[in-house]
């Protein structure tokens, strides 16, 4: 059973432009939503993370846009760069629990 | 300061083998976590630590699986019986604590011949 839908699978954005990828959730205990990146060979690395007591939370180029109605919420990556391209995951942690609900990854690849 | 290690970096056995996968969290954080991550696929958690007791190992697929952290630091993940279904990246994560970030080291790849 998927508890967190991501997508899209792979995503391909030209220099300077804006990337979106999109994450779904069913169980209504999740409380905190990051976002991890991560490049070949290495682990994943927490990149941002909001809880649903905002809807919106921004670092530097990278924007979580969070609909606790809709059960959705999205990174943005402002003015992608090549350095950008890896692979993300959103993820989801129901209060009180330490296990992490990963999504099933975005491949983003920007080009010159 | 260091991060988290995991040793082997690759790991190749036979079906039917016993593999150990080592964890060396980041010093002084209290909680380990073991996931593993299947080609294409995002992480998926097996167990997680608090000092040397496991607190949550409702991951653990079935009880071939095993992890132990004697001391409330390293922490090994034991697989009898290996199965060509067990191939995957093993990644450990380490945390200062409940509701702390997750900080991942580079995982071992195990392959199941």
């Amino acid at each position: 059973q998927q508890q967190v839908k991501q997508s899209p699978q792979s995503l391909i954005v030209q220099k300077g432009g804006i990337s979106i990828i999109n994450c779904a959730y069913e169980n209504t205990a999740f409380d905190y939503f990051p976002w991890y990146q991560q490049f070949p060979g290495k682990g994943p690395a927490l990149l941002i993370a909001i809880r649903p007591d905002v809807s919106e939370k921004k670092e530097g180029r990278f924007t979580i846009s969070f609909n606790k109605s809709a059960k959705q919420f999205s990174l943005h990556i402002m003015d992608s760069q090549p350095g950008d391209s890896a692979t993300y995951f959103c993820a989801a942690q129901p209060f009180g629990n330490e296990k992490l609900t990963f999504g099933t990854g975005t491949r983003l690849t920007i080009i010159p | 300061g260091a991060g988290v290690s995991q040793t082997p970096s690759n790991k190749v056995t036979e079906k039917g083998k016993y593999v150990e996968l080592r964890c060396d969290p980041i010093s002084g954080h209290t909680a380990l976590y073991w996931y593993r991550q299947s080609l294409g696929q995002g992480p998926e958690f097996l167990i997680y630590f608090q000092g040397t007791g496991a607190a949550d190992d409702s991951g653990l697929p079935n009880d071939r699986f095993f992890a132990v952290r004697p001391e409330g630091s390293v922490s090994t993940l034991k697989i009898q019986r290996t199965e060509r279904g067990d191939s995957a990246v093993y990644l450990c994560a380490s945390s200062l604590g409940t509701g702390h970030e997750q900080f991942f080291g580079p995982g071992t790849r195990l392959t199941v011949l």
